[in-house]
């Protein structure tokens, strides 16, 4: 089954406090990235990858890092959490380049740093 | 810049009853717009998409979408409402050319009533 697994679900944490919030597509995807979901706000996207090793800000970076060691792993690094993170955080892929093709989304990590 | 708006935080609708959930957007070129759906506790999930061709485009669940160029609208539709598409939904438009990002708008809540 196609899909894209993002771990934890939830996660309620401390500022300053480094954590790793994981995802995983097996449908060889190129592109993936990271949103963040705020109510009034809709979605809006964090990083993006196109390829392995190959990646770069979206429109909210500021907090955030990411790698791209694997093309089935991007995994989205919050090294010092700050209250202003606390959100709902969507992982998704989807081929390159290819704009008519729909984006596949994980289930979403409810973030709480308090 | 691209950009979609969705008019409406909430929509309420009797079941039984059609429903529309309204979305415009703002880009240069040809849209690629998508709708999905976020049911409570899980991720988003591809309803429907216009690329090009006809208007009236089909998608998942008995959802179909009207495009429209020159009132720049792509409004989701259903002939006769269930209490279970009660949800959240986002209009989006791609990226195309650019960094291939969704372009999110800022969400409708549907509320369907028995």
């Amino acid at each position: 089954e196609a899909q894209v697994t993002q771990n934890p679900r939830y996660l309620i944490t401390v500022t300053g406090k480094k954590l790793t919030v994981t995802c995983s597509q097996n449908m060889n995807h190129e592109y993936m990235s990271w949103y963040r979901q705020d109510p009034g706000l809709g979605l809006r996207q964090i990083y993006y990858s196109m390829n392995v090793e190959v990646t770069d800000k979206g429109d909210v970076p500021e907090g955030y890092k990411v790698s791209r060691k694997e093309k089935r792993n991007f995994p989205l690094i919050l090294e010092s959490p700050s209250p202003n993170q606390t959100s709902l955080y969507f992982c998704a892929s989807s081929l390159w380049g290819r704009g008519s093709t729909e984006a596949f989304f994980g289930q979403g990590t409810r973030l709480t740093v308090v | 810049a691209q950009s979609v708006a969705q008019p409406e935080d909430q929509v309420n609708v009797a079941e039984g009853n059609p429903l529309t959930v309204k979305c415009t957007y703002s880009v240069s070129g040809n849209p690629y717009l998508f709708w999905y759906v976020q049911y409570p506790n899980r991720g988003l999930q591809f309803l429907l998409k216009y690329i090009t061709g006809d208007n009236l485009v089909k998608g998942s669940y008995g959802f179909e979408a009207e495009f429209n160029k020159s009132q720049t609208s792509f409004h989701l539709k259903k002939p006769s409402a269930l209490v279970s598409d009660s949800a959240l939904y986002f209009c989006a438009v791609r990226d195309v050319g650019g960094t291939d990002k969704l372009i999110f708008g800022t969400g409708t809540r549907l509320q369907v009533f028995p």
